[in-house]
């Protein structure tokens, strides 16, 4: 299995740039989770969908914020419009049950 | 509701001493216990995991961590701490209580090994 794959590795834009990050996690895990990683904040969950269905996003920052996943095997999440603030690295984790999350190499977000 | 506290957000052991990264959660249910390492620039990498069972768990590298109910702990040790070892270390609880499965992690230890 080739693990969680999220794409770009790095992501560089000028502020008001729409902002788009991938995730495809791993075959027959039905949850998908996007993180936000910073040195002040730590890691801080954003969302979380079920069978393709957001159950939690309570942690997304505010409506510049939007996460979809159309299916199963794919995932976004769109800052619009992006602002320094955002920079951070953004993960994205799949699981299957209570046993672990299985984390993607992130996106590392700067916004000039 | 489920919560995690690392003990030390910086540690720093000589290179061949022990290691011993704490961690103590809180929760309302039985609970799923995880370490995870994160190296530079990398993602969160398992190292082990308590479900149920025996309390003492081994996973990579060497790492162990032994679940301890009466003190709601879940200490990450290893015997004898290597230069590769140098990362940051989160803890994690798991919640299955409420709708969906979600995970708490603690605020991380980041681990220095001296030579």
């Amino acid at each position: 299995d080739a693990g969680v794959i999220q794409s770009p590795r790095h992501e560089v834009t000028e502020m008001g740039q729409e902002v788009t990050l991938r995730c495809k996690p791993i075959s027959g895990h039905d949850y998908l989770f996007w993180y936000r990683q910073t040195m002040m904040r730590g890691l801080e969950l954003l969302i979380y969908f079920n069978n393709n269905v957001p159950i939690d996003d309570s942690g997304m920052p505010e409506d510049r914020f939007s996460a979809k996943m159309p299916n199963a095997s794919f995932s976004t999440l769109k800052i619009q419009p992006s602002e320094p603030r955002d920079s951070a690295v953004y993960f994205c984790a799949s699981s299957s049950d209570r046993a672990g999350y299985t984390f993607g190499s992130g996106t590392r977000l700067t916004v000039v | 509701a489920q919560s995690v506290t690392q003990l030390g957000s910086h540690v720093s052991v000589s290179e061949g001493a022990l290691v011993l990264l704490r961690c103590n959660y809180s929760s309302s249910v039985p609970p799923y216990l995880f370490w995870y390492v994160q190296y530079p620039n990398q993602g969160l990498q398992l190292l082990l995991k308590y479900t149920t069972g025996a309390t003492l768990v081994k996973g990579i590298n060497g790492f162990e961590a032994e679940f301890k109910k009466s003190e709601t702990s879940f200490h990450l040790t290893k015997p004898s701490a290597h230069m590769s070892d140098a990362a940051e270390y989160f803890c994690a609880v798991s919640d299955l209580s409420r709708t969906g499965n979600q995970f708490y992690f603690g605020t991380g230890t980041s681990l220095t090994v001296i030579p």
